[in-house]
């Protein structure tokens, strides 16, 4: 069974841009969520997707948005880049349909913004 | 908030030694607690999930033991191995919440 599969695995952009990161979970899982992971700040919870339905929101600002498609596969936006969005960029996905099933990564997207 | 706290921050051992990693969070109404393991550069890959109506779980030389009412988790690796240096992170799911909250891992290093 294929992992979670996130697209590209590194990315440089420059401040001011935006860019769209892809996520492609473990077929039948239905919930995706993303997360960022810098030095200084650890893993932080972005949102969670199930059924093209964003579930739940972390406490970042409106730069940062995603969705999710019919096929659970979903899309991270990130709009005017800032240096501070910087970090290693994960996605989960599990069954979704109760909160005791597993979360299962991806390798991540390495985002350096200039 | 849920705050996630996980010491040491890191550890060294011989070949051979059992590892204990702990982890600690303050709000006790949890859904479950899992631990992962973090390879540099790489993902998140899933050790074991433990319920919250659950003492322990094991999978091989791993055991992790929950002591909801204190706040506490524990990861026991026996018999550690090189294989095993990586980072170590212990996340809690809050009740009624879809999100997970991560300690910020404890690196450990298993000395050939």
């Amino acid at each position: 069974k294929a992992g979670v599969t996130q697209t590209p695995r590194y990315l440089i952009k420059t401040r001011g841009q935006q860019v769209t990161l892809s996520c492609s979970p473990i077929s039948g899982h239905r919930s995706v969520s993303w997360y960022q992971q810098t030095p200084g700040q650890g893993l932080q919870f972005l949102f969670e997707y199930f059924s093209e339905t964003q579930r739940n929101k972390g406490n970042f600002p409106g730069r940062f948005s995603g969705r999710q498609f019919s096929n659970s596969r979903s899309e991270m936006n990130v709009s005017t880049l800032e240096l501070g969005d910087s970090a290693l960029y994960l996605c989960a996905s599990s069954l979704g349909t109760a909160n005791n099933s597993p979360l299962h990564f991806g390798n991540g997207t390495r985002l350096t913004v200039t | 908030k849920q705050e996630v706290t996980q010491i040491p921050a890191a550890l060294s051992v011989p070949e051979g030694e059992n590892l204990v990693l702990n982890c600690s969070f303050t709000d006790s109404a949890i859904y479950n607690l899992q631990w992962f393991r973090q390879d540099p550069g790489k993902g998140l890959t899933s050790l074991l999930l433990i319920q919250s109506s659950q003492r322990e779980q094991t999978s091989g030389r791993l055991n992790a033991s929950l002591d909801k009412s204190s706040g506490r988790s524990t990861l026991y690796i026996a018999a550690s191995q090189p294989g095993d240096s990586a980072t170590y992170l212990c996340a809690v799911r809050r009740s009624g919440d879809y999100k997970l909250s991560f300690g910020a891992g404890t690196t450990v290093t298993v000395r050939a």
